[in-house]
C-alpha cells in the first residue's frame, strides 16, 4: 500500500524556519517513476504548489517562494524535506506532500499524505 | 504565470449532471487533472490525463479538453459528490498550477 504522511510543528513562531518531513512507504524514492511535490492550502482557500523534487534529486520550486524553500529527501529513509524560512502569519495553512507517478513533469499527483496544519503565530 | 481559472461554485440536483469547467490559455495542448476535496480530508485524484479514471473513481466522472477549456463532468449526481474539486496542469513557464476550485452543491 502506498501512502505519505506528513510531520512536523504545528505551531511556529514569525520569522522562524519551518521544517517538514515527509515520509513515504510502499515506494522508493529513488524509483525513476516517481516524484514528491509539497502543495499547501490556507484556510478556506485553493491549493499552491510549492515544491518538486525528481528522482534523480533535481529540484523545482515555485517562483514566488523560491528564495525561501529548500526540497531534500533521504532515499535511505524514505523520507522527503521541506524547509521554509522567514515563516509570516500568511504562511499559515494545511500542508500536503503528494506523489507524482509515471511522467514527473505532467503526470498528476496519484497519491496525498493526509496533510498537516501548520499555524504562523507569535 | 498560467492561470487556470474555475467558476467558485456549481449547484445541481440529484441525479442531473454537474459540469466544472477550467479556463486556461491553450489548455487543450496540456494535460489537464482534476482533484476531489470533501471537507477536512486531503484532495483525491478522480480524473487523469484529461479523461482517464484512476480506479474506484465511479465512471459517472468523465473529462474532456479542447480549444481553452477543459471539464469535468459527473453524471447521475449524488449526495457524496459535493465537495470541492480543483483542475491542475504542468505548465513550462509556472511549474505545476492549480485552479481556484470549484464548490461543488448538490441540491
Amino acid at each position: 500500500q502506498v501512502t505519505l504522511k506528513e510531520s512536523g510543528p504545528v505551531l511556529v513562531k514569525p520569522t522562524e524556519t519551518l521544517t517538514l518531513t515527509c515520509t513515504v512507504s510502499g515506494f522508493s524514492l529513488s524509483n525513476a517513476r516517481m516524484g514528491v511535490s509539497w502543495i499547501r492550502q490556507p484556510p478556506g482557500k485553493a491549493l499552491e504548489w510549492l515544491a518538486h523534487i525528481f528522482s534523480n534529486d533535481e529540484k523545482s520550486y515555485s517562483t514566488s517562494l523560491k528564495s525561501r524553500l529548500t526540497i531534500s529527501k533521504d532515499t535511505s529513509k524514505s523520507q522527503v524535506v521541506l524547509t521554509m524560512t522567514n515563516m509570516d502569519p500568511v504562511d499559515t495553512a494545511t500542508y500536503y506532500c503528494a506523489r507524482i507517478y509515471g511522467d514527473q513533469v505532467v503526470g498528476a499527483f496519484d497519491i496525498w499524505g493526509q496533510g498537516t496544519m501548520v499555524t504562523v503565530s507569535s | 504565470s498560467y492561470v487556470l481559472t474555475q467558476p467558485p461554485s456549481v449547484s445541481v440536483a440529484p441525479g442531473k449532471t454537474a459540469r466544472i469547467t477550467c479556463g486556461g490559455n491553450n489548455i487543450g495542448s496540456k494535460s489537464v487533472h482534476w482533484y476531489q476535496q470533501k471537507p477536512g480530508q486531503a484532495p483525491v485524484l478522480v480524473i487523469y490525463y484529461d479523461s482517464d479514471r484512476p480506479s474506484g473513481i465511479p465512471e459517472r466522472f468523465s473529462g474532456s479538453n479542447s480549444g481553452n477549456t477543459a471539464t469535468l463532468t459527473i453524471s447521475r449526481v449524488e449526495a457524496g459528490d459535493e465537495a470541492d474539486y480543483y483542475c491542475q496542469v504542468w505548465d513550462s513557464s509556472s511549474d505545476w498550477v492549480f485552479g481556484g476550485g470549484t464548490k461543488l452543491t448538490v441540491l
